[in-house]
């Protein structure tokens, strides 16, 4: 049972293009984040929702819109690709209220924009 | 805000223990969490700690948390080939919105 899953798992596009990334987590957490990982492997927050609210938007381009149709899912929008968008961009999610708030990794989208 | 430092590589023989060092800047973060990277893979979270302790074990996994000097290790003992990964400390922030902070990683590489 795969609890964080993102399609695709790769997406090649050419610059100027709009693309979208897909999640889904069957945890029952409510609260889901996106993450952008670049070639150096440094891993940064984009977004975060909760409930399908918008609680973390981090200084990322207006080029990205997240949106959380519920608290299953949360895709990532990005128009106008750019060279440097290339990254593997992660989702996740946790519970938000009480315990260790454990956040658990989808496998990852690598995005390469030519 | 919250800055996390990790050393990059890591060399050890197969049986060895291996050690990850770690620190961090936020002194209002609550929970430290140790994940682990494979190759051409996601997140897989390892272990965690409460900031209230100093220490936790988890089977072959050892957590050591120095409070005061905002130093993070881990330690994983007899260490094998699947254990070869990238792993990153992440630090909660105490503010309520449950952002993690992520170290640059630590590549270990187990040499059979």
């Amino acid at each position: 049972d795969t609890a964080v899953s993102q399609t695709p798992k790769y997406l090649v596009t050419q610059m100027g293009n709009d693309k979208s990334i897909k999640c889904e987590q069957n945890l029952g957490h409510d609260t889901m984040y996106w993450y952008k990982q670049d070639s150096k492997k440094f891993l940064k927050i984009m977004f975060s929702y909760n409930n399908k609210e918008l609680i973390i938007n981090e200084t990322v381009p207006n080029r990205f819109s997240p949106k959380s149709p519920d608290k299953a899912h949360l895709n990532l929008h990005i128009n106008s690709l750019e060279l440097g968008d290339s990254a593997v961009y992660f989702c996740a999610s946790s519970q938000r209220a009480g315990g260790s708030y454990e956040q658990y990794f989808g496998p990852g989208t690598r995005l390469t924009v030519t | 805000g919250e800055d996390v430092e990790q050393s990059l590589f890591l060399s050890v023989r197969e049986g060895d223990s291996s050690v990850i060092n770690c620190t961090y800047t936020d002194s209002s973060s609550t929970y430290l969490y140790w994940y682990k990277q494979e190759p051409g893979a996601g997140l897989q979270l390892l272990t965690y700690i409460f900031s209230n302790m100093d220490m936790k074990q988890d089977q072959r996994l050892t957590v050591l948390l120095n409070k005061k000097d905002k130093h993070l290790s881990l330690r994983i003992a007899d260490t094998q080939t699947g254990d070869s990964a990238i792993y990153f400390c992440a630090e909660r922030s105490g503010y309520g919105n449950n952002r993690l902070a992520f170290g640059k990683g630590n590549q270990v590489v187990v040499i059979p």
